[in-house]
Formats: C-alpha cells, structure tokens, sequence
C-alpha cells in the first residue's frame, strides 16, 4: 500500500535554513508528482508547493516561493523540500502527498513532520 | 488566488442523520474540486475528487455535487465515526487553495 515518511522536522531559530525529506513506498515514485502541504497550529491547509513526476514543471505558493525549493530523488524515491530564510509564520505540520493520476487532487498523504521556527 | 469559502463553520447532527457541507469558490473552479476529512491528531484523507468522484475506499454514503462556484459534500446516515474537519480544494488553477474547513459535530 502507498506509504509516505516525512522526516527533518524540528525546531529553528529565525532566519535558518532546513530541508524535509518524505520517503515513498508502496507505489511508483517516478510516475506521480508530489505536493507539500502544511498546516499551522490550530489552522486550515495551505498548499506549498508541487514537483511533477518527471521534475518538468514546480510550482510555488506566494508565502514561499523564492525561499523554498522542492525537489525529489527517483532513484531513492524521496521527495524533499529545502527551506531557507524561515520565518515565525512557518511554522507548522508539513505534510507531503501525492498528485492524482490525472489532476491535482492529492490522494495518499503522510503523517507529516512539525516545523517551529522561534528563537 | 481562486478563494474558497466554506459554510457553515461547524455543523451539530446526530447519528443517522444527513449532513450538507457547502464549498464556494471565488470563480468557477469547473468540477476540479475535492474533499478532505480530517481528524485531530491525523492526515488528511481525500474522499472527493472532480467533484462527484468517490476516491478509493470511500463509503457511498459521502456524496459530492456541483458545478461552476457551488459545491456541496453530502454524509449520509451520519456515523460518530464522522466527526472531523472537512476541507474543500480546488484543483483547477494555481495556487492550489483549500477552504477554511467546517467541523462536523456528531451530537
């Protein structure tokens, strides 16, 4: 069955960088895109960010693009986010999922890994 | 940004009964919509994609209908089961967005 591990989760101070990681198992990693997802404390979703399968096409919401970059591993069937410049309101549960067959939907997720960024 | 807008915020039924969430988008969204269930402490768990489209696994008492702006999540015979935070999303344009979530209350 489709199963997705993030990791790399903790805390850190402002203005630091860390980078999650989501291992995939269970599926074939290579013929589906990945979304990031997060959830801070107590809030709604907030879509992230999305890398195709074949690494053609990444997409960014505004509250992060230029600071985050997604990317994956087939070989290693990872997918990874790189946070830089991290802000208090990046704070969080990060969850990855994986894209529907045919459309953004997102149909398996993670259990997802925390973030807090404070000083 | 396509704003999505859900109501109510939260929504008491007891068991049995039937329950309508409501999904507005701020531009038709052209059935690219989907559902989430959410409960404390979990993952989200996709119910409803394209709009009306069970995903796998999902009971046929969760029913999506709608075109255009308005969507709604139907769950019938509601089970204690049930109680969760349900999200709408619109995959139909970038940025993805979800709604703000209504809480289902089973009484």
């Amino acid at each position: 069955q489709v199963h997705l591990v993030e990791s790399g989760g903790g805390v850190v101070q402002p203005g630091r960088s860390l980078r999650l990681s989501c291992a995939a198992s269970g599926f074939t990693f290579s013929a589906y895109g990945m979304h990031w997802v997060r959830q801070a404390p107590g809030k709604g979703l907030e879509w992230v960010a999305v890398m195709w399968y074949d690494e053609t096409v990444e997409k960014y919401a505004d509250s992060v693009k230029g600071r985050f970059t997604i990317s994956r591993d087939n070989s290693r069937n990872t997918l990874y986010l790189q946070m830089n410049s991290l802000r208090a309101e990046d704070t969080g549960v990060y969850y990855c999922a994986r894209r529907g067959q045919t459309n953004s939907w997102l149909d398996y997720w993670g259990q997802g890994t925390l973030v807090t960024v404070s000083s | 940004e396509v704003m999505m807008t859900q109501s109510p915020g939260t929504l008491s039924v007891s068991p049995g009964e039937s329950a309508t969430l409501s999904c507005r988008a701020s531009q038709s969204v052209s059935r690219n919509l989907a559902w989430y269930q959410q409960k404390p402490g979990q993952a989200p768990r996709l119910l409803i994609y394209d709009a009306s489209t069970r995903a796998t696994g999902i009971p046929a008492r969760f029913s999506g209908s709608g075109s255009g702006t308005y969507y709604t999540l139907t769950i019938s015979s509601l089970q204690s089961e049930d109680s969760a935070v349900y999200y709408c999303q619109q995959h139909n344009d970038w940025p993805l967005t979800f709604g703000g979530g209504t809480k289902v209350e089973i009484k």
